[in-house]
């Protein structure tokens, strides 16, 4: 079945250092991307998604390119600020299917 | 201002105890569902609802019933709480677009304990 698989956190990274948070999917078709993240103590909200193949999703500075021929979504940050501190989750909705499969999740620490 | 809304934010309550949590979205989404968040498990669905009248089972529905009598509203019933499902859970809504999910927007949470 369609797969969702994150880098184990946490991370744990400086003020100002480059993220890479590695997500990559198993799923038949052509697949939406999404990357939630979840600041503490509150809910999910959506960070950024691609629809198709070679888009990339962008958005307060994080990016992710949808990458069919590895079948991978990492989400990437060129300098990290301590408000990032955050969970962040990787997600795909099948094409056709109303569901959303989740990753596990992956927590972000970064320290000033 | 478009939002999920999730009543109470916090919960402690005895093990048996009937209790409902409810759920409320204001943008006219047909799709509804329940997640719960447990450490080390991420997000789990118990329940979900493609429009109203229409519910079915998510991946962890033991011990909870749902029902979609309007478009805005999805309540989680517990009939009769045990400590397992002590838990943090969340309602969402989306859309459906072009036969697909649209984004997912989620309710603040609700942080249940059963003693």
């Amino acid at each position: 079945g369609d797969s969702v698989t994150q880098m184990e956190g946490p991370v744990t990274l400086s003020e100002e250092a480059f993220l890479t948070i590695n997500c990559t999917y198993t799923a038949t078709g052509y697949p939406s991307l999404f990357w939630y993240v979840q600041y503490p103590g509150e809910g999910l909200q959506l960070l950024l998604k691609a629809t198709k193949a070679d888009d990339k999703g962008s958005n307060k500075g994080f990016e992710a390119t949808y990458r069919k021929e590895t079948t991978s979504f990492h989400l990437e940050k060129g300098s990290v600020q301590v408000s990032d501190s955050a969970v962040y989750f990787c997600a795909l909705s099948p094409r056709g299917n109303y569901q959303l499969i989740w990753g596990a999740g992956t927590k972000l620490i970064i320290k000033p | 201002e478009a939002q999920v809304t999730q009543n109470p934010r916090y919960l402690i309550t005895v093990t048996g105890k009937k209790l409902t949590v409810t759920c409320s979205q204001n943008m006219n989404h047909e799709y509804m569902s329940w997640y719960r968040q447990d450490p080390g498990l991420g997000l789990r669905q118990i329940y979900y609802s493609m429009n109203v009248e229409v519910t079915d089972k998510g991946d962890v529905p033991e011990g909870y019933k749902v029902s979609r009598k309007e478009k805005r509203n999805f309540p989680l019933i517990l009939e009769s709480p045990s400590p397992n499902q002590t838990s943090l859970y969340f309602c969402a809504s989306s859309l459906f677009f072009q036969g697909a999910r649209t984004e997912a927007f989620f309710g603040q949470g609700t942080r249940l304990t059963v003693v």
